[in-house]
């Protein structure tokens, strides 16, 4: 059956440290991946987008992993800030469906103590 | 740039009345998403639609549910004869034309909660 998880513990890290946050998926082959941000009674708010032919994707402290045969995403903050501290979302797109349709994991919640 | 708006934010129904959503997407924005997330859960795909036409529904229950993205006026979902299973967020995307689409805007959200 198809399949996204993402840890579903949180993930409790100091100021400054570097989290890492792991997205796997099982019978799926998207075209691209993404990372969202959500805060307690928010909507997603749009990260980074990985495609499958790329391997990395930085934007300023974020940077993503995208490794197609490991079907695997890795999701790293470095320099971690209080503000980090929200839940990640790692959603992939239903290759089959060419519609933008978007597949969500349960998400990570980070918490970033100073 | 207004951002994708949603309201009512907060909406309370009794068992067995009518929910509508409704979804304004960012200015340009010819697609939308609508997603269901229940406590606890991830967030679900429902629905996808471009102005006047139902893309893809294979994420929206059979009965009671629909959407709608009129030519002009915001995006509505409906839900009929609400039941308590039906409590969560919902939550509306919009993305422009062409590749530029895969990146997907969402709203605030509506918290439907049903007595």
């Amino acid at each position: 059956s198809q399949k996204i998880e993402q840890n579903s513990e949180a993930l409790n890290i100091q100021e400054g440290k570097t989290a890492t946050l792991t997205c796997n998926y099982t019978n799926y082959s998207p075209a691209y991946l993404q990372w969202y941000r959500q805060d307690p009674g928010r909507g997603p708010v749009f990260l980074l987008l990985i495609r499958e032919n790329e391997k990395e994707k930085r934007k300023e402290r974020l940077k993503v992993t995208f490794d197609t045969t490991l079907k695997q995403s890795l999701f790293h903050i470095t320099a971690s800030q209080p503000a980090d501290s929200a839940t990640y979302l790692c959603a992939l797109e239903h290759g089959s469906s060419n519609t933008g349709k978007l597949i969500f994991g349960q998400g990570t919640t980070l918490q970033v103590k100073p | 740039n207004a951002g994708v708006m949603q309201n009512p934010r907060h909406l309370v129904r009794r068992r067995g009345q009518e929910a509508r959503l409704r979804c304004s997407p960012m200015k340009g924005h010819s697609h939308v998403y609508w997603y269901r997330q229940l406590p606890e859960e991830g967030l679900k795909f429902m629905v996808y639609l471009q102005k006047e036409n139902i893309i893809d529904e294979s994420g929206m229950p059979k009965e009671r549910f629909s959407a709608e993205f009129p030519k002009e006026g915001p995006s509505i979902l409906r839900i009929q004869q609400v039941v308590r299973g039906d409590s969560a967020a919902y939550f509306c995307a919009s993305s422009p034309l062409g590749t530029a689409k895969e990146t997907q805007y969402f709203g605030p959200g509506t918290r439907l909660l049903v007595l």
